[in-house]
């Protein structure tokens, strides 16, 4: 079956420091999407892409979708202590939430 | 508020005791779904349901029952649990679970603990 593997499991990064995780799948995605659970909430979604090698930015957040298609990453320059939280992937293969594969998460710790 | 809402936050159950989880949506949309979050594992897609019917059973124990009487609300059913059930239940819901229509409005989860 299909696996979506994440990467590194835990990252604790000095504020002001930049962040990256990393996602990596055993199979060719039709999208990837990114959710961020902050500390006893839930996840909430970020973005979802589509396109081979697309890279979108929201504000200090760069996402990118490898030219493959099968990993992406997640790159927060200059992090802030409102980053902390776990960051995950979730890819799908056919496109259909129904078959959306998660990956383990990145939990990211900012150190004021 | 997520337009996702879930009750109850907490619940303690013994192994024996039958109780429910429920999750209910306010967005208009036609899919939703039961997710379990353990320590340090990924999140595990339960059950799927589109318009009400069940689409997806990812082969999960049957002391978990779905139902799903309309496509605003979404009940989990247990009985007979195990305390490796312990777990935040989360629902979520999509517009719809094709391609295009897939992102997942999460709803604040039910930690359960199973003593």
């Amino acid at each position: 079956g299909q696996q979506v593997m994440q990467i590194p499991q835990y990252q604790h990064v000095q504020e002001g420091e930049d962040f990256t995780t990393y996602c990596n799948s055993s199979t060719t995605l039709s999208n990837i999407q990114w959710y961020k659970q902050r500390p006893g909430g839930h996840p909430v979604f970020l973005i979802q892409l589509v396109k081979s090698g697309e890279v979108k930015k929201q504000k200090r957040l760069t996402f990118q979708f490898g030219e493959a298609k099968k990993n992406s990453s997640l790159h927060i320059t200059a992090t802030q202590t409102t980053d902390v939280g776990t960051y995950f992937c979730a890819g799908s293969n056919s496109g259909s939430a129904r078959q959306l594969t998660f990956g383990s998460g990145t939990q990211l710790t900012v150190l004021p | 508020e997520t337009g996702v809402t879930q009750t109850p936050r907490h619940l303690v159950m013994g192994m024996t005791n039958k109780k429910s989880l429920k999750c209910e949506q306010h967005l208009g949309h036609n899919a939703m779904y039961w997710y379990k979050q353990s320590a340090k594992k990924p999140l595990e897609l339960m059950f799927v349901y589109s318009l009400e019917e069940r689409v997806e059973n990812n082969s999960v124990p049957s002391r978990f029952s779905p139902e799903c009487p309309n496509s605003s609300h979404l009940f989990l059913h247990l009985h007979t649990l195990q305390p490796e059930d312990s777990a935040l239940y989360l629902c979520a819901s999509s517009q719809d679970i094709y391609s295009g229509a897939n992102v997942l409005t999460f709803g604040a989860g039910s930690r359960l603990t199973v003593l």
